[in-house]
């Protein structure tokens, strides 16, 4: 199956500066979606980018699909950033998303 | 809130029981999903089912089951339950297929 590995693995942040998370997968994909998971266990949808670019707000993506990658910008983190991002991606015949491993951001205040 | 909801929020158990989960799918949504989130195997996919009938299934035990009623609602049944069926079960629905998946707050199953 597809695998979907993340990098890096942990990021530690100053309040205020800006950090690129990566995703790169293994075969071409349908559905490609960025998730935080808050320290409470819930996984909140950040954007939904099988390619091309999104903004909302200080997060922005960019799925190049051709080159099989994703990128993540935060900028001018805050304290509230701070948990696991995932990416997960859809590829083949089904509609399951398969995860990567996260990245596990702290934002020290 | 993405409009997913699942109950119990927590749960404790011993080994051997049996428990199930109940998800509801965000209106309108035909497509409901199960994860499995474990320290050692991350967020796994575990059986789909649309619009009433099972779609795709992962990595699902024999023990664990699920259905999709006709109020597009789902239960997930686990069954003669060990410790390491302890983990975060998540529902997540979209509308149709290969889709937008959102996500429910999960359940967190202890077994004792």
């Amino acid at each position: 199956g597809i695998q979907v590995e993340q990098s890096p693995p942990d990021l530690i942040l100053q309040e205020g500066a800006n950090s690129t998370l990566r995703c790169n997968f293994s075969d071409s994909v349908n559905n490609l979606q960025w998730f935080h998971q808050n320290p409470w266990g819930q996984l909140i949808n950040l954007f939904y980018i099988p390619s091309g670019t999104k903004q909302n707000g200080r997060l922005s993506a960019t799925t190049v699909a051709t080159e099989r990658y994703s990128l993540l910008y935060i900028s001018s983190s805050q304290t509230t950033d701070s948990g696991v991002y995932f990416c997960a991606v859809v590829s083949g015949a089904n509609s399951k998303l398969t995860f990567g491993k996260g990245i596990t951001l702290s934002v020290r205040p | 809130d993405s409009g997913v909801t699942q109950t119990p929020k927590h749960l404790i158990t011993a080994t051997g029981q049996r428990v199930t989960l109940r998800c509801s799918p965000r209106s309108g949504d035909l497509s409901v999903y199960w994860y499995q989130q474990s320290l050692d195997q991350g967020l796994q996919f575990l059986i789909q089912y649309y619009n009433g009938e099972e779609r795709a299934k992962g990595n699902i035990l024999e023990r664990f089951s699920a259905q999709q009623f006709p109020d597009l609602h789902s239960e997930l049944n686990l069954s003669s339950l060990e410790l390491g069926d302890s983990a975060l079960y998540f529902c997540a629905s979209s509308v149709f297929l290969d889709e937008e998946q959102f996500f429910g707050p999960g359940t967190r199953l202890t077994v004792l």
